[in-house]
């Protein structure tokens, strides 16, 4: 079965320090992935997507993701957190062929702290 | 431009009442998706709709769940005699609905909150 992973309920990191979080995924054929962020009070964003060709996508705010077939997984990165970065990041996964539908982790909460 | 609106923001109904969620989407985008996002989760697929047909209906818990989009443009959810385990926030999401539909972005409404006592 189709699904995504993101083991981490919370990361925590210091304004200007480096952050990542992870994302691992299980799929059939090919993935689509994306990560998208959800502010308080406001709808989910899209901040990046993979669907063939580099490894290393660059996104939104500085954001960036690199695939990695051999480990199945899809981690975002950024090389110096900001205040601002805190919410709710998801990371999602599609395939060609299954037309419209995109499954979402669970989710991981990013807090930078001053 | 204008986003994704959802209305209403919040909806607090009881057990055993039908509810209607309307989302308007971007103008011009053809897919639209519903999800059901709980307490602590990642958005679960509801339902997708490519104009004004749904393509992909998968998702929808059980038959008390069902939407329209009759013109293509606004959609509606509709739940009958919901249940207290209805209770989540919905969220809709369009996209411009080019093939494959599997890897577009989509773009995502503040979501409808129903609380069912």
């Amino acid at each position: 079965a189709q699904s995504v992973a993101q083991p981490e309920d919370q990361v925590n990191v210091a304004e200007g320090n480096p952050l990542t979080v992870k994302c691992t995924y299980s799929v059939s054929g090919n993935p689509y992935l994306f990560w998208y962020v959800q502010y308080p009070n406001r709808g989910l964003q899209f901040l990046l997507k993979y669907i063939t060709g580099d490894n290393l996508v660059k996104g939104s705010y500085g954001f960036e993701a690199e695939f990695n077939k051999s480990q199945t997984s899809f981690h975002l990165k950024k090389p110096s957190a900001l205040v601002s970065d805190s919410a709710l990041y998801f990371c999602a996964v599609s395939f060609y062929s299954s037309a419209s539908k995109i499954i979402f982790g669970s989710g991981t909460r990013l807090s930078i702290r001053p | 431009g204008a986003g994704v609106s959802q209305t209403p923001s919040n909806k607090v109904t009881e057990k055993g009442k039908y509810v209607e969620l309307r989302c308007d989407p971007i103008s011009g985008h053809t897919a639209l998706y519903w999800y059901r996002q709980s307490l602590g989760q990642g958005p679960e697929f509801l339902i997708y709709f490519q104009g004004t047909g749904a393509a992909d209906d998968s998702g929808l818990p059980n038959d008390r769940f069902f939407a329209v989009r009759p013109e293509g443009s606004v959609s509606t959810l509709k739940i009958q005699r919901t249940e207290r385990g209805d209770s989540a926030v919905y969220l809709c999401a369009s996209s411009p609905g080019l093939a494959p539909s599997s890897y577009n972005e989509q773009f995502f409404g503040p979501g409808t909150r129903l609380t069912v006592l």
